[in-house]
């Protein structure tokens, strides 16, 4: 069964500074994306970044960067520059690419707080 | 493009009711699923349809199920309320099965 593990149920942040997330999985699939979601206080799932298995190269949106270890199944995210607006729960979720099944697993996750 | 519709957004029921829940996904998305967020349990995936079919199910009891209709839209039913159901239910669309989800804002459901 896939798994997905995120260690750090708690963070916290001063503005402006950088903070990695950390997270790992298990799968027996070939294929799978990778994502971080964050949940702000609305509820509100919102995509982060996503990572493609089969690409080498790491994801990178704006502030937001992943450190993909496929042979150590790791998948961590660093916010750069943190800013208030990204306190929020933050879950990390695979899901296998193509296949007939194509729900998400998530992690627990964990609760960010960008401090000013 | 509007995103993902889900209503209502907010929902009392009592135990022993039973409560429907409506998920309009991204226009063009022919794949919805849904998943239970509770503090306890965390997000758990309860049912995917892509074309009116069911095509995977969590590990829920029958009191949950769902359809999809033809025009993508899907609904979720809960019979039977028990105050465990009490959670955020969280709709996802995706273009086909197996791509990435898109949610929409949930329905909190409270069972008294």
């Amino acid at each position: 069964a896939q798994t997905v593990t995120q260690s750090q149920p708690e963070m916290s942040v001063q503005e402006a500074e950088t903070v990695t997330l950390s997270c790992t999985y298990d799968t027996s699939e070939s294929n799978y994306y990778l994502f971080w979601y964050k949940q702000p206080p609305s509820r509100q799932m919102i995509l982060v970044i996503r990572q493609e298995a089969y690409k080498q190269q790491n994801a990178t949106e704006n502030r937001f960067s992943v450190n993909f270890q496929k042979a150590a199944k790791s998948f961590s995210l660093k916010i750069s520059d943190s800013q208030l607006g990204d306190t929020a729960m933050y879950f990390c979720a695979s899901l296998n690419y193509g296949g007939s099944q194509g729900n998400l697993i998530f992690g627990k996750g964990t609760k960010l707080s960008v401090k000013p | 493009k509007a995103g993902v519709t889900q209503t209502p957004r907010y929902l009392i029921k009592t135990r022993g009711q039973q409560v429907t829940l409506s998920c309009s996904p991204i226009s063009g998305h022919r794949s919805v699923s849904w998943y239970q967020q509770t503090p306890g349990q965390g997000l758990q995936f309860l049912f995917e349809y892509f074309s009116e079919t069911q095509r995977n199910k969590g590990n829920f009891p029958g009191r949950f199920s769902g359809r999809q209709f033809s025009n993508s839209r899907s609904e979720m039913n809960v019979s039977t309320l028990e105050l465990g159901d009490s959670a955020l239910y969280l709709c996802a669309s995706h273009r086909v099965v197996g791509t990435e989800a898109f949610f929409g804002q949930g329905t909190r459901l409270t069972v008294v």
